[in-house]
């Protein structure tokens, strides 16, 4: 099946640590999108990616680092400089339309990071 | 970043009733998304819409693209259980290509 695949789904961070959220989409998707999701609130983006070996600051990127070396893949790291990184994280991934980015977002299930 | 008003936050509604919710932006948007997520899960695409005062249907729902290109609205009809869950709207400007998101519409239904 197509589709997007986060992992691990549950992630637990110690004080001063990084860690890796992992996305992996089959769908082909040009684009790749990393969310942060707290109670409450809407998504928040993060970084995204429209090509490999390129990507974008989103609106909330302090503390935390990416890289796009396959199309297929992007994952996000926390590292020790985010001090609030208890969130709900989200990946999506999207087509590149003719008219710059009207494919709609599809996204995972989600990883919840929660700290220690 | 965008902020999108959704509108309400919350429903609390008895089964068979209909549902209406809505988003605004101060900007004008080119493409306009609905999504719905069940608890623990990413959201699942409900409608894209691409044109101004586009009514678009799947299902029991429905959306609509504003004519000023600043608001989108979704519907939906004689609800059921399952329909339960949060439902957020995205939208798109003309320039860049970021999706701005609201901060969901909570439905509950009372069966």
């Amino acid at each position: 099946d197509g589709g997007i695949t986060q992992s691990p789904k549950y992630l637990f961070r110690k004080e001063g640590q990084n860690v890796t959220l992992s996305c992996e989409q089959n769908l082909n998707h040009d684009a790749m999108y990393w969310y942060r999701q707290d109670p409450g609130q809407g998504l928040r983006l993060i970084y995204y990616s429209q090509i490999v070996n390129d990507f974008q600051k989103g609106d909330i990127a302090e503390g935390y680092s990416v890289s796009r070396e396959k199309k297929e893949s992007f994952p996000l790291t926390v590292t020790s400089a985010q001090k609030n990184p208890t969130a709900f994280y989200l990946c999506a991934s999207s087509l590149i339309g003719p008219g710059q980015g009207d494919q709609p977002q599809h996204f995972g299930d989600g990883t919840r990071l929660s700290i220690l | 970043g965008q902020q999108l008003n959704q509108s309400p936050q919350s429903m609390f509604i008895q089964e068979g009733e209909d549902v209406s919710m809505n988003c605004t932006s101060s900007s004008i948007f080119n493409t306009w998304l609905w999504y719905k997520q069940d608890p623990g899960e990413g959201p699942v695409l409900l409608i894209a819409l691409y044109k101004a005062g586009e009514l678009t249907s799947n299902g029991r729902l429905t959306a609509q693209f504003g004519i000023t290109r600043k608001d989108s609205f979704l519907n939906i009809s004689a609800s059921i259980p399952s329909d339960v869950g949060i439902y957020f709207c995205a939208g798109r400007m003309n320039t860049g290509n970021q999706f701005y998101f609201g901060t969901g519409t909570s439905l509950t239904v009372i069966p």
